[in-house]
């Protein structure tokens, strides 16, 4: 049981350059999400996802796109890479809710540098 | 506006030794509370939730309190190991179980650093 994958778990960038951050969990949970985390700062929700077609945007969801086309995948696309998206971002997935009394499983990240 | 602050914000210590990390919210309304733990370079992965009715929790070596009352949460390490070096982070969630996810607030973390 792998949990949650992420890829790839650094990845450079220049300025203006997309990308795709992968995300992949088999625990067939509906429940998936995408963070950002800058340093000295808390985890910012991206966008969210609460099963297979239905996606929703979170606190910072500027210059970044999801889908959701199967239970076990939710990418992240950054189009137009700025600096101000150098950032560690998390993916994660829950089974029952959104509320953290269901338990957040994290992936190991994707450390992001935009030069 | 909803805010998870944490203190200190970073840590060193002797192996051995104990220590409390603080936590305090203005999260409206409460629903629960969690601490995490992560590890450099990876997730976090969760020691503890707490909810309204709940004061103490242990989990091993690690004991949290919630006082709902003054918003307030701790997290005690007890006779620290230097695998104990992380970040521990405290995460609170409100508007009850079928809430948004925009309704989960991060705190920015306590590093904390065992020295053997």
């Amino acid at each position: 049981n792998a949990g949650v994958t992420q890829t790839p778990k650094f990845r450079i960038l220049k300025i203006g350059q997309s990308m795709t951050l992968q995300c992949t969990q088999d625990m067939n949970h509906n429940y998936m999400y995408w963070y950002r985390q800058d340093p000295g700062m808390g985890l910012k929700l991206i966008y969210y996802s609460v099963g297979a077609g239905i996606t929703d945007k979170g606190e910072v969801p500027n210059g970044y796109n999801v889908s959701r086309s199967t239970t076990e995948d939710f990418p992240l696309r950054l189009e137009l890479a700025a600096p101000s998206q150098t950032s560690v971002y998390f993916c994660a997935s829950s089974r029952w809710g959104t509320d953290l009394n269901y338990g957040y499983t994290f992936g190991s990240g994707t450390r992001l540098t935009v030069v | 506006k909803n805010q998870v602050e944490q203190s200190p914000q970073s840590l060193i210590i002797l192996e051995g030794k104990n220590c409390t990390l603080q936590c305090n919210y203005t999260v409206s309304p409460f629903s629960n509370l969690r601490w995490y733990k992560q590890d450099t370079g990876r997730g976090p992965v969760s020691l503890t939730i707490m909810t309204f009715s709940e004061n103490t929790k242990s989990n091993g070596r690690y004991t949290a309190t919630l006082d709902a009352d003054t918003k307030q949460s701790s997290l005690h390490i007890t006779a620290s190991q230097l695998s104990d070096s992380a970040s521990y982070i405290c995460v609170v969630s409100g508007g009850g179980p079928y809430s948004s996810a925009s309704k989960i607030i991060f705190g920015s973390g306590t590093r904390l650093s065992i020295r053997p």
